[in-house]
């Protein structure tokens, strides 16, 4: 009964190739993010979409494509993989984006990606 | 500019005391929500308690508190009775409303918690 899950836990590619992550809530939520966390432990957004709607699309390659098919699967496709990609990437959801206490993010457990 | 701010990297409490860890942040949108995420060890971002910025009292999650201080522009979350299992890195964070782009989140650089037997 996880609420926020992504598959794969790691990924392990040579530089390169093409990857895809999934994800998938199963909360109800209207709001679904994909956030890259680098080695730092920096935390940045990368896309948000609500209702398959694409509403926040920050400035990443476009290398990264996200695509949702709906409104519970939010899935992150990666082209021509760098070194640089190596990361953690996230994914959340939030019941939506009206402001107050429904736009808290849930987060999946997170994908090693690394580049090599 | 950075949109919030966590001053201190790595912070140590003994075991069963409390403590402050300081988020400040910069917005000029008048509605606007803060956040607090645990990340422990395994990895995880646990979500740990909101304040909205219309609210009117000082947000409460069991352990956890968080002082908002609105003129000040800070949001620090209060540990109390720490526990070993609270070692983790913490993150403030913030949604605002842009008239341009609409709803942004930002997220602190963290503070890396170690609770002390």
């Amino acid at each position: 009964d996880t609420a926020v899950s992504q598959t794969p836990k790691y990924l392990v590619t040579q530089m390169g190739n093409d990857k895809s992550i999934k994800c998938e809530q199963n909360l109800g939520h209207d709001t679904m993010y994909w956030y890259k966390q680098d080695s730092k432990k920096f935390l940045k957004i990368m896309f948000s979409y609500n209702n398959k709607e694409l509403i926040i699309n920050e400035t990443v390659p476009n290398r990264f494509s996200p695509k949702s098919p709906d409104k519970a699967h939010l899935n992150l496709h990666i082209n021509s993989l760098e070194l640089g990609d190596s990361a953690v990437y996230f994914c959340a959801s939030s019941q939506d984006t009206s402001g107050g206490k429904t736009d808290t993010q849930y987060f999946g457990p997170g994908t090693r990606l690394t580049v090599l | 500019a950075q949109k919030i701010t966590q001053t201190q990297p790595g912070m140590f409490v003994q075991e069963k005391e409390a403590v402050t860890l300081d988020c400040t942040y910069d917005t000029s949108d008048p509605s606007y929500g803060l956040f607090w995420y645990k990340q422990p060890s395994s990895g995880e971002m646990i979500f740990l308690i909101y304040q909205g910025s219309y609210d009117q009292q000082n947000a409460t999650e069991g352990r956890y508190s968080l002082n908002f201080q609105k003129a000040r522009k800070s949001a620090n979350l209060v540990i109390s009775a720490s526990q070993l299992g609270d070692s983790a890195m913490y993150f403030c964070a913030m949604r605002a409303y842009l008239s341009n782009t609409g709803n942004q989140f930002y997220f602190g650089t963290g503070t890396s918690l170690t609770v002390i037997p």
